[in-house]
């Protein structure tokens, strides 16, 4: 089946400690996505790719890094640049212009 | 800067009870307008985009509108199997054009 799989779905962070979460796509999707959730809020923007080897930052990229060395694959990580690094990310993809996103089944960061 | 507001914030409504949830927007200019749901725990699921005022869309028990400041989800007879939180999204004109605005989301109960 295609679609989008994160992994871990839950992952702990030790203080200094950088961690790197996964997302890979079996669509065939050129653009790909990295959203953060935290309660009571809507998703926000951290990073997004629109094709191999290039990505731009979101609203939120202050303490995260990206790269896009495959079109399957948008690696994340938290940084411990990232004093607030608790909250639930998502990653999508999508075939790019006005068609939607699709989204995998996050993963939950939370700090030891 | 676009911006999405959801009301009401939660919902709940007995087995057989419709409803609507409204999502207001302001966007220099719509590209489409996105419906998901979230099950907790879980990604999004994508439900519908609409691209202009006056489009409708249908699913099961779902029916999405939209006019140039606000678009609808209405809920026919809903079930249990409904509850979740529906979030609505724009992807505007300006800026990247990849990018999609969220707004916080409805959490929906339908009570057996």
């Amino acid at each position: 089946d295609g679609g989008i799989t994160q992994s871990p779905k839950y992952l702990f962070r030790k203080e200094g400690q950088n961690v790197t979460l996964s997302c890979e796509q079996n669509l065939n999707h050129d653009a790909m996505y990295w959203y953060r959730q935290d309660p009571g809020q809507g998703l926000r923007l951290i990073y997004y790719s629109q094709i191999v080897n290039d990505f731009q930052k979101g609203d939120i990229a202050e303490g995260y890094s990206v790269s896009r060395e495959k079109k399957e694959s948008f690696p994340l990580t938290v940084t411990s640049a990232q004093k607030n690094p608790t909250a639930f990310y998502l990653c999508a993809s999508s075939a790019g212009g006005a068609q939607p996103q699709h989204f995998g089944d996050g993963t939950r960061l939370s700090i030891l | 800067e676009d911006q999405v507001t959801q009301s009401p914030e939660a919902l709940r409504l007995q087995e057989g009870e419709s409803s609507s949830l409204n999502c207001s927007y302001t966007v220099s200019g719509l590209r489409g307008l996105f419906w998901y749901r979230q099950d907790p725990g879980k990604g999004p699921e994508f439900l519908f985009t609409l691209y202009s005022a006056g489009e409708e869309k249908e699913k099961e028990r779902l029916k999405a509108t939209l006019t140039k400041k606000e678009s609808f989800l209405h809920i026919t007879a809903p079930k249990p199997e409904d509850s979740a939180t529906y979030l609505c999204a724009v992807q505007g004109l300006s800026g990247s054009a990849r990018q999609l605005t969220f707004g916080s989301g409805t959490q929906l109960t339908v009570l057996p």
